[in-house]
């Protein structure tokens, strides 16, 4: 298996641009998809396939990938915006999908 | 409306089973692959487990393999997972997860189901 790693906690001012990184070697080979989770919620996909947003997701969220390192940019955070965002992909054996540790994200 | 819904959680003796489920409405549930995820309380993410659509590959993460057995049947929509020999690390929010077909994105979620072992 192989670890995605994160930045535990980020900040931003409201209304400015955010980037949260996640890396791994599994992401040389993998797109990694990104989740925001509020508390009390469950996981919300907001990335995928290395720059998708699902129905629904603002398009201040975009994803971009350079080596292994992913990257989930909020451009013009907002007040809702702020959670806790998790990266995944599969893992070096292509069968397991592993989480990245998760970064707080505070909107100040 | 496309929705995952979990039951089964509960409070469990360290070294006891239990049975979790989860129904799926509202798309073809035979069409896709079925994950569970947990999450310990304050903690992150883990991906427990995964079963393709017509349960020809599964797979688990280490911490629980020869323990935990994933399950589904296609014509319930349902997916199951059955926790043997739980432990106290096996407390956390448990999650049902759609794959999406193209990507690797978990595009739907359940609210979750709380398991906790305590004696």
């Amino acid at each position: 298996s192989s670890e995605l790693t994160q930045d535990p906690a980020v900040s931003v001012a409201l209304g400015q641009t955010v980037r949260i990184t996640c890396q791994g070697d599994s992401l040389k080979t993998y797109y990694a998809s990104w989740y925001q989770q509020k508390p009390g919620q469950a996981p919300v996909l907001v990335i995928y396939y290395k720059n998708n947003r699902p129905s629904g997701i603002p398009d201040r969220f975009s994803g971009s990938s350079s080596g292994n390192t992913a990257s989930l940019t909020i451009s013009g955070a907002q007040a809702e915006d702020e959670a806790d965002y998790y990266c995944n992909c599969r893992d070096s054996s292509g069968h397991h999908l592993v989480f990245g540790g998760g970064t707080k994200l505070t909107v100040l | 409306e496309v929705q995952l819904v979990e039951s089964g959680g509960g409070l469990v003796k360290p070294g006891g089973s239990l049975r979790l489920s989860c129904a799926a409405s509202g798309f073809i549930f035979s069409s896709y692959t079925m994950n569970w995820v947990r999450q310990a309380p304050g903690k992150g993410l883990e991906w427990v487990s995964c079963i393709t659509s017509s349960s020809s590959y599964i797979y688990y993460v280490d911490s629980v393999k020869g323990r935990f057995t994933i399950s589904r049947d296609n014509a319930k929509n349902s997916l199951y997972l059955q926790m043997n020999s739980l432990t106290a690390e096996d407390t956390a929010v448990y999650y049902c997860a759609r794959e999406d077909n193209v990507s690797d994105g978990f595009d739907i979620w359940g609210q979750g189901t709380m398991v906790t072992v305590s004696s």
